[in-house]
């Protein structure tokens, strides 16, 4: 069973495209995150949430969205894709927010806009 | 100024040796937590172990042991009889400060390593 899941895992579009990506955890976990890696692997939060409601929001660009429709998932919208958003996403989760919370990440999407 | 540095972007390491990643973080908090992560090149992120700022002894999991060196900010993964699967990069990673919303985690820029046969 895979506890941190992201779909697609490989997202090929082209400029000014809108995408989104699902991501879903089967852990029982209350908070969530999206982070991206750049290519030179560098690992940055862009957004978490506690229970459906938002509690970091890094400086993202607007075009980026999330969305949590319930604890067990959390989906990126892009709009209007940039070459610079070409990146690994990475969905990832903890139980709660507080001091010895692990964050379990899910396999990343690779996204490449041309 | 960055937060987490790794200053080893990459090294090579004989199999069945030990080897030492460095990190050094910066914070004023005196509540921060401490994790280090492995990438191997199929680009999962796997959690490898966790220390605490007042935790008075350094963390172990089995092969994984955290050098904690509080008054010089650096908190060193140790891995002792490297193996193959070893092979991957490594993230340290801030969490601060412990009282505050969220679990914001910084990480470092990384250290590849390559274990040799």
């Amino acid at each position: 069973d895979t506890a941190v899941s992201q779909t697609p895992k490989y997202l090929v579009t082209q400029m000014g495209n809108d995408k989104s990506i699902k991501c879903e955890q089967n852990l029982g976990h209350d908070t969530m995150y999206w982070y991206k890696q750049d290519s030179k692997k560098f690992l940055k939060i862009m957004f978490s949430y506690n229970n459906k409601e938002l509690i970091i929001n890094e400086t993202v660009p607007n075009r980026f969205s999330p969305k949590s429709p319930d604890k067990a998932h959390l989906n990126l919208h892009i709009n209007s894709l940039e070459l610079g958003d070409s990146a690994v996403y990475f969905c990832a989760s903890s139980q709660g927010t507080g001091a010895i919370h692990e964050q379990y990440f899910g396999p990343g999407t690779r996204l490449t806009v041309t | 100024a960055q937060k987490i540095t790794q200053t080893q972007p990459g090294m090579f390491v004989q199999e069945k040796e030990a080897v030492t990643l460095d990190c050094t973080y910066d914070t004023s908090d005196p509540s921060y937590g401490l994790f280090w992560y492995k990438q191997p090149s199929s680009g999962e992120m796997i959690f490898l172990i966790y220390q605490g700022s007042y935790d008075q002894q350094n963390a172990t999991e089995g092969r994984y042991s955290l050098n904690f060196q509080k008054a010089r900010k650096s908190a060193n993964l140790v891995i002792s009889a490297s193996q193959l699967g070893d092979s991957a990069m490594y993230f340290c990673a801030m969490r601060e400060p412990l009282r505050a919303a969220g679990n914001k985690l910084t990480f470092g820029g990384g250290t590849r390593v390559l274990v040799k046969p």
